[in-house]
């Protein structure tokens, strides 16, 4: 079946814009994810939702970033009054039933610099 | 929460086994340990997992020795395609995967 989509796939925007990034789970997944990745370097995580409700949000770097998720299924990363240092890759995973340890299906991810 | 400490890259030829050992010495009583790994420009993709003792799948296997302090990957006979970036992560417990650096592994022809 379809796998996880993100959109778009690049972005670029200039300092202080704000930007909005796209993903759509696999379909009946009840957990999503946000984690954001620098160059040459691991994954972060910003952010988790099981359904429409995000009951860990203890990554997002500022209050400049927000997503919400709407019908159980496609999710919205906003960043606002974007800055330089918000350059990086913006990956969505999702998973079945959200529980430790259960696998992750990652999409291909947004490419965003901001100049 | 499972610290875990994988080598920094790794190269090696077509055909060959490779061997990437990880490091998670205050592993938890609970905890799992997964690996995934990162082609360039995609997203991370589950590879394995395993609690001790070995896990064999289609792609690898995972060797946890009965102290579990450690664990190792081993890709049978790499082809180039299997460049890429391999993830040691330990379970935290936590619905959410924590990543290191991982190992940079670079095949030859």
């Amino acid at each position: 079946g379809a796998g996880v989509s993100q959109s778009p796939s690049n972005k670029v925007t200039e300092k202080g814009k704000d930007v909005e990034l796209r993903c759509d789970p696999i379909s009946g997944h009840t957990a999503l994810y946000w984690y954001r990745q620098r160059l040459g370097q691991g994954l972060e995580f910003l952010i988790y939702f099981q359904g429409n409700s995000a009951p860990d949000k203890s990554g997002l770097p500022s209050d400049r970033f927000s997503a919400e998720r709407t019908g159980e299924s496609v999710s919205t990363l906003t960043i606002q009054r974007t800055q330089q240092e918000d350059s990086a890759v913006y990956l969505c995973a999702s998973s079945l039933v959200g529980t430790s340890g259960e696998t992750q299906y990652f999409g291909p991810g947004t490419r965003l610099l901001v100049l | 929460l499972a610290k875990t400490t994988q080598p920094i890259s790794m190269d090696s030829y077509e055909g060959q086994e490779v061997n990437i050992t990880c490091s998670h010495n205050n592993i938890a009583t609970n905890d799992y340990i997964t690996w995934y790994q990162q082609f360039p420009s995609q997203g991370p993709r589950f590879i394995i997992q395993g609690y001790k003792t070995k896990v064999t799948n289609e792609v690898a296997s995972l060797f946890i020795p009965a102290d579990r302090k450690s664990s190792t990957l081993s890709l049978p006979r790499v082809s180039l395609s299997d460049t890429a970036v391999y993830y040691c992560l330990g379970d935290t417990g936590r619905r959410a995967l924590t990543f290191g650096s991982g190992t940079r592994l670079q095949v030859q022809p």
